[in-house]
């Protein structure tokens, strides 16, 4: 079983929609919560990160941790066609331990 | 400030030689990581070098090395490359005290 486990997809979906993505993980120690985004033939790029469970709001951005339940989610509000890129979940234990999610491709429909 | 860079951008080698990747972090990050990125393994992380020392490192074998310079410039070397080498190659540097890191825009390596 992977540390952490992320839904490759692709998703599509319409201009405007909610969307959600999620990962689930192994490890309790994990302490801090990132969300990549990446672009094609781009690096990484971190959109926020949150520490140990809750909410944390960014623009049209929601990070969720659910610390029980060792559930990662990242909201997005009113999607538009640039935010079609792959998303990575990235949680982290309190030293330097950081394992990657798989990445979810998100395409957004005009 | 400028980002983080890498260089080659591409790169193409056959089977058996050697490859040699350069990074240079963000301006007064110390920490670089190296990471390798494939379609069906993801991103995976190679090594950590803090202050010229390796700090952590990843389940890869001993063909993958690195170093870090004293200007915490780094480089990674790949020996006897193998066709499961080809992947894109990514630094990342971090400034003390955050768990994020910037990442480079990779060096993506194909081995024939």
């Amino acid at each position: 079983q992977k540390e952490v486990e992320q839904d490759p997809g692709p998703l599509s979906v319409p201009e405007g929609a909610i969307v959600s993505l999620n990962c689930t993980y192994s490890n309790s120690a994990f302490q801090y919560f990132m969300w990549y985004r990446q672009y094609s033939r781009k690096g990484p790029e971190l959109l926020m990160y949150t520490y140990s469970s809750g909410n944390k709001e960014d623009g049209r951005f929601t990070a969720q941790v659910d610390k029980s339940s060792k559930y990662i989610s990242l909201f997005i509000r009113d999607s538009q066609p640039s935010d079609s890129a792959t998303y990575l979940c990235a949680p982290r234990d309190g030293g330097f331990k950081t394992i990657f999610g798989a990445g979810t491709r998100l395409f957004v429909k005009a | 400030k400028a980002g983080v860079t890498q260089t080659p951008r591409y790169l193409i080698k056959t089977r058996g030689q050697q490859v040699t990747l350069s990074c240079s972090p963000i301006s007064g990050h110390r920490s670089v990581s190296w990471y390798q990125q494939t379609p069906g393994q993801g991103l995976q992380f190679l090594f950590e070098y803090f202050s010229e020392t390796q700090r952590n490192k990843g389940n890869f074998p001993g063909r993958f090395s690195g170093r870090q310079f004293s200007n915490s410039r780094s480089e990674m070397n790949v020996s006897t490359l193998e066709l499961g080498d080809s992947a894109l190659y990514l630094c990342a540097s971090s400034p003390e005290a955050v768990p994020h890191q910037y990442f480079g825009p990779g060096t993506r390596l194909l081995v024939l």
